[in-house]
């Protein structure tokens, strides 16, 4: 399809595991973000890729929280040692960068049980 | 810093009646504002965007919002709800002006749309 992907869509694991999410952005995208929302909040950002540029990482909660991207695609958001305060719903979103406006993805919907 | 204020979490209309969603805004600069709307279990769709250019923005499905400097405000309108507009509602700025940089989202404002 022709907008940001994410998977997995739901995921669902116990306390102390590591888990990775992924995202996908719209082809051609040169900036890249991670956003947390949890339950009934607004959005939160965690860290933004842009280009070749150093990430800005401002916004990671702890150093459990870590991201990656190749290039100008796919990126991963890694939390390790999972606590239930990390269950939220990540949603990754993807611009032209400039003052282009972000598309998001579905977001993947964490559970730490 | 950059800010937004949503100043209802909750607003309820009945079909067919006008729609205000409230937002204030704080920057230190001439900031890009947006509206983004969330159906549940959906992602985030851009309503529209205000990027210095005409104060009045018009965007998807009749909404539209007027930026007023004066009143450092950003409120989203439309003259006629649907059923399908409810929804969350997201007032956001952008962390520096040029590029968008990361967004900074209002706590939302849930619409709800009476028949």
């Amino acid at each position: 399809g022709a907008g940001v992907s994410q998977s997995p869509s739901n995921k669902v694991t116990e306390k102390g595991k590591d888990v990775e999410l992924r995202c996908d952005p719209i082809s051609g995208h040169t900036a890249l973000y991670w956003y947390r929302q949890r339950l009934g909040q607004g959005l939160e950002f965690l860290i933004y890729f842009q280009g070749n540029s150093a990430p800005d990482k401002s916004g990671l909660p702890s150093d459990r929280f870590s991201a990656e991207r190749t290039g100008e695609s796919v990126s991963t958001l890694t939390i390790q040692r999972t606590q239930q305060e990390d269950s939220a719903v990540y949603l990754c979103a993807s611009s032209l960068g400039g003052k282009q406006p972000q598309h998001f993805g579905d977001g993947t919907r964490l559970s730490i049980l | 810093a950059q800010s937004v204020t949503q100043l209802d979490s909750h607003v309820s209309v009945s079909e067919g009646t006008p729609v205000l969603l409230r937002c204030n805004y704080s920057s230190s600069y001439s900031p890009s504002l947006f509206w983004y709307v969330q159906h549940p279990n959906k992602g985030l769709q851009l309503l529209l965007k205000y990027t210095s250019a005409a104060t009045l923005v018009k965007g998807i499905n009749g909404f539209e919002a007027e930026f007023k400097k004066s009143e450092t405000s950003f409120h989203l309108t439309k003259p006629s709800a649907h059923m399908s507009d409810a929804a969350e509602y997201f007032c956001v700025v952008s962390d520096r002006p040029g590029n968008t940089g990361k967004l900074i989202f209002g706590q939302g404002t849930t619409l709800q749309v009476k028949p």
